[in-house]
């Protein structure tokens, strides 16, 4: 079974700071990891993935997400954010098993409030 | 770009009344999926779907929920009696193809069960 957990519920930052929500997760099997960014009203939208290779992945909108096998991290960092990057973020893992594609297992999503 | 769609966006029912939620997936995808996400709590799996079967389901997922392609376009959720607790957002989600790393998400249906 996989879990995945968000260590920060809310992170309020002020405009142009650097940001890091922290993500963990715990799997018996190899997976692939995600965040997703959802804005007020709007689905779900993938911001960056880890499949395989190089631990550093960069996605949409200037974020970045560092894989961290022996920690079994991925938080997700953005070196300047925006106002409109004010949203909830949520990590997810899913096993890399061919049967079990699409499930995704989601942590409990970290709300970012930027603030001018 | 293309998306998923979900109709409608909110949905108040009756304890007991039958829901049925709505998703037009993107058009070349095979495969469906619905999530659910009650207030305040993790965005939880429910069901996948392919070649018009149930490829996989969560334990959430009892016979009280089906899903259906009743058509080329549309996928649908239907819950036959609802409870209080089935309030929740419901978000559909298709792909290309199996794998998790290329679904693509609707905006969601708040579902309010009174």
């Amino acid at each position: 079974a996989q879990s995945v957990t968000q260590l920060d519920s809310q992170v309020p930052v002020f405009e142009e700071a650097p940001v890091e929500l922290r993500c963990n997760y715990s799997s018996s099997v190899s997976v692939y990891l995600f965040w997703y960014v959802q804005y007020p009203n709007q689905g779900l939208q993938l911001l960056l993935k880890y499949l395989s290779g190089s631990t550093l992945v960069k996605g949409i909108n200037g974020f970045e997400a560092e894989f961290n096998k022996s920690q079994t991290s991925f938080h997700l960092r953005k070196p300047s954010v925006h106002i409109s990057d004010t949203a909830e973020y949520f990590c997810a893992v899913s096993p890399k098993i061919y049967n079990q594609g699409g499930k995704l297992i989601f942590g409990q999503g970290t709300e970012l409030s930027v603030k001018p | 770009e293309p998306e998923v769609t979900q109709t409608p966006s909110h949905q108040v029912t009756q304890m007991g009344q039958e829901v049925i939620l709505r998703c037009v997936p993107i058009s070349n995808h095979l495969y469906f999926y619905w999530y659910r996400q009650i207030l305040g709590q993790k965005v939880e799996f429910l069901v996948s779907f392919y070649n018009n079967e149930i490829s996989e389901k969560s334990e959430i997922f009892d016979d009280q929920f089906s899903v259906e392609r009743p058509d080329g376009s549309n996928f649908t959720l239907k819950i036959r009696s609802t409870k209080l607790e089935d309030s929740a957002m419901y978000f559909c989600a298709s792909s290309a193809d199996r794998g998790s790393e290329k679904l693509f998400f609707g905006s969601g249906t708040q579902l309010s069960v009174l």
